[in-house]
């Protein structure tokens, strides 16, 4: 498999452009993260979908942050309008479906290479 | 209200020696405790873990050790080495529903 695949690697836009951070999750993987790496607060868990449906957005700094998962196989980060603080690398995640508690669980996330936004 | 924390930012070691990297969490509910590694201009990728029920779990030079009772868990690698340079970032998750990281070490191990 080719693992947790991001487009694009980098992105540089201007304040107030619409930014779209794209998604592979790895074939078979049941859950999707994006979480936003920054100095300040490390990763950053921004949401989470079980089965192409959003479970937890609290993270979701703003409503200028949304994000979709329209089939298994694809998600979206959108940031409309972009600001300059949005600035951070955003990783994609996934992982598969089983999960224990309290158990021999050995199930854990696997990161795609990330994207680099850098809003001017 | 960072619930994982890695007090450390930084840590430089010579190369042979241990590395000790630490993680505090302050939710009791957390059961599964991860620590991944990120070299620049890549993901973090997963390098061993531990469940609550367990307080040591070892893989080779990797050896993760969790102390319920002080909401604290330590990352030992021995030797190290120099491409174990690398950011390394603790976390934990809550019946497996989300993972919380920490905000990252930055190792250097110097040859």
């Amino acid at each position: 498999d080719a693992g947790v695949i991001q487009s694009p690697r980098h992105e540089v836009t201007e304040m107030g452009q619409e930014v779209t951070l794209r998604c592979k999750p790895i074939s078979g993987h049941d859950y999707l993260f994006w979480y936003r790496q920054t100095m300040m607060r490390g990763l950053e868990l921004l949401i989470y979908f079980n089965n192409n449906v959003p479970i937890d957005d609290s993270g979701m700094p703003e409503d200028r942050f949304s994000a979709k998962m329209p089939n298994a196989s694809f998600s979206t980060l959108k940031i409309q309008p972009s600001e300059p603080r949005d600035s951070a690398v955003y990783f994609c995640a996934s992982s598969p479906a089983t999960w224990t508690v309290s158990g021999a669980t050995n199930e854990k996330l696997f990161f795609g290479s990330g994207t680099q936004l850098s809003v001017l | 209200d960072q619930q994982v924390k890695q007090n450390s930012p930084s840590l430089s070691v010579q190369e042979g020696r241990i590395s000790i990297l630490n993680c505090d969490y302050t939710n009791s509910m957390f059961d599964y405790f991860l620590w991944y590694k990120k070299y620049p201009a890549e993901g973090p990728t997963f390098l061993i873990s531990i469940s609550s029920i367990k307080d040591k779990n070892e893989d080779g030079r990797f050896t993760v050790f969790l102390n319920k009772s002080a909401k604290h868990l330590s990352l030992h690698i021995v030797p190290s080495q120099p491409g174990d340079s690398a950011v390394y970032f603790c976390a934990a998750s809550a019946f497996g529903n989300q993972f919380y990281f920490g905000t990252g070490t930055s190792l250097t191990v110097i040859p």
